[in-house]
């Protein structure tokens, strides 16, 4: 059983549309992660929120923390080609551990 | 910038073989942690250290030894290699730990293992 549930797990667009992908958990993080990979490589951060209801945008992305700190959602809009990939979330927990979620994995047709 | 450097890129293994997955970083971060990644199951932490000569175990520590001896290196071994351990492996380096400080983590590009 993972300690945080990601979904959806597979997501196909088209070029322009919006998307949100959820981060759920019923533990409590003090912190959130939002990483980006591409095939062959390893996650790369996109953001961290800390703040229970902190919105954080970065141009087209908006991500949210929950009040309680137990989820998190990514908001794409008008998503493009380059924003392919696997999205993954990432709860910091019991100060020295990092729990990641299974993954979306996002692919944004022309 | 070399950043968390892995390698091998990419090894097999026959069951009951073992060896030594090398990371090192050139950040002088006091965190670091080893991941496996599997289909449809994200990340998940094997084994990591907060400091020069500390670790401790993560979700999926069976099967897999470390040891920090410098705050560069963290090597992970594989005692006796089992068809369950093919994966891709990550190692992460961060300033500090997932509660504290909230920094990113800094990944390598992976070494992709095949138990045969």
């Amino acid at each position: 059983t993972q300690l945080l549930e990601q979904s959806p797990q597979f997501l196909s667009i088209q070029e322009g549309e919006n998307l949100t992908v959820y981060c759920n958990s019923s533990s409590v993080f003090s912190s959130l992660q939002w990483y980006r990979q591409e095939p062959g490589e390893g996650p790369v951060l996109l953001v961290t929120v800390v703040t229970g209801g902190e919105v954080k945008k970065l141009k087209r992305l908006t991500f949210q923390f929950g009040d309680a700190r137990k989820d998190s959602s990514l908001h794409i809009t008008a998503a493009q080609p380059g924003d392919t990939g696997l999205y993954l979330c990432a709860g910091g927990y019991n100060f020295n551990k990092f729990y990641f979620g299974s993954g979306t994995k996002l692919n944004v047709k022309p | 910038n070399a950043g968390v450097t892995q390698t091998p890129k990419f090894q097999v293994l026959k069951t009951g073989q073992s060896m030594t997955l090398q990371c090192a970083q050139d950040m002088n971060h006091e965190y670091m942690s080893w991941y496996r990644q599997d289909p449809g199951m994200g990340l998940r932490l094997i084994h990591y250290s907060v400091g020069a000569g500390i670790t401790d175990q993560g979700e999926v520590p069976n099967g897999y030894n470390v040891s920090r001896s410098t705050t560069e290196d963290f090597p992970l071994r594989l005692l006796s290699a089992a068809p369950s351990q093919t994966s891709v492996y990550f190692c992460a380096s961060s300033p500090d730990g997932g509660g504290v400080g909230n920094q990113p983590q800094h990944f390598g590009d992976g070494t992709r293992l095949s138990i045969l």
